[in-house]
């Protein structure tokens, strides 16, 4: 079975401040992982994915099989940030399956 | 279209009526998902489709839910017997065959059962 966390429901910084949303998974085989992003009154859409190893609007995430997370780092937070985050898993091995969302961040930004 | 296409947007009814939800994928996007969000809850796996049948079927929460897909192209979500319960942000998603793809949402059917 697979299983993504995500203990923080709500996260409130101010402007400029360094942001981590956490993840962490539970899975027995390979995972892909990735964030999604939904601003508001906007649908659900990618942000990143750790095989791509790229930085999106200034977050990064990496994918710590050692703690099985992959939280989501932006140095300086911006006001535009604000907006719900899920983290999400994938098997790699199987053809076709799945995409496991955790429960989700509301991040706020505050000016 | 240009992109994941679902309707009604927003549907009320009444406890114990039937309703179907539509969602029409990305155009030769051969895999479909259905996920339920509530709040509090995040999303919610439903049912997966490749091509036209459904691998994987065991998020559907009772035997009231039902999806099919025809042509490999439109899908269709019922749910009988409507409860209370079954209210939430009802979403559809479409990728290409592989598992690293990414998954393009549509905006939601916004179900309200009274």
């Amino acid at each position: 079975a697979q299983r993504v966390t995500q203990p923080e429901k709500l996260l409130s910084v101010f402007k400029g401040a360094p942001v981590e949303l956490k993840c962490n998974y539970s899975y027995s085989g390979s995972p892909e992982l990735f964030w999604y992003v939904q601003y508001s009154r906007q649908r659900l859409q990618l942000l990143l994915r750790h095989i791509s190893r790229e930085s999106i609007k200034g977050f990064t995430a990496d994918l710590n099989k050692g703690e099985t997370s992959f939280h989501l780092k932006k140095p300086f937070a911006q006001e535009e940030d604000s907006a719900m985050y899920y983290c999400a898993l994938s098997p790699r091995e199987t053809s076709g399956s799945r995409l496991t969302f955790g429960e989700g961040t509301q991040l706020t930004v505050n000016p | 279209g240009a992109g994941v296409s679902q309707s009604p947007s927003n549907k009320v009814t009444e406890k114990g009526k039937d309703v179907e939800l539509r969602c029409d994928p990305i155009s030769g996007h051969t895999a479909l998902y259905w996920y339920r969000q509530s709040l509090g809850q995040g999303l919610e796996f439903l049912i997966y489709f490749q091509g036209n049948s459904a691998p994987d079927k065991s998020g559907l929460p009772s035997d009231r839910f039902s999806a099919e897909r025809t042509g490999g192209s439109v899908s269709t979500l019922t749910i009988q017997r409507t409860q209370q319960e079954d209210s939430a942000v009802y979403l559809c998603a479409s990728r290409t065959g592989g598992n690293t793809g990414e998954l393009f949402f549509g905006e939601g059917s916004r179900l309200t059962v009274l």
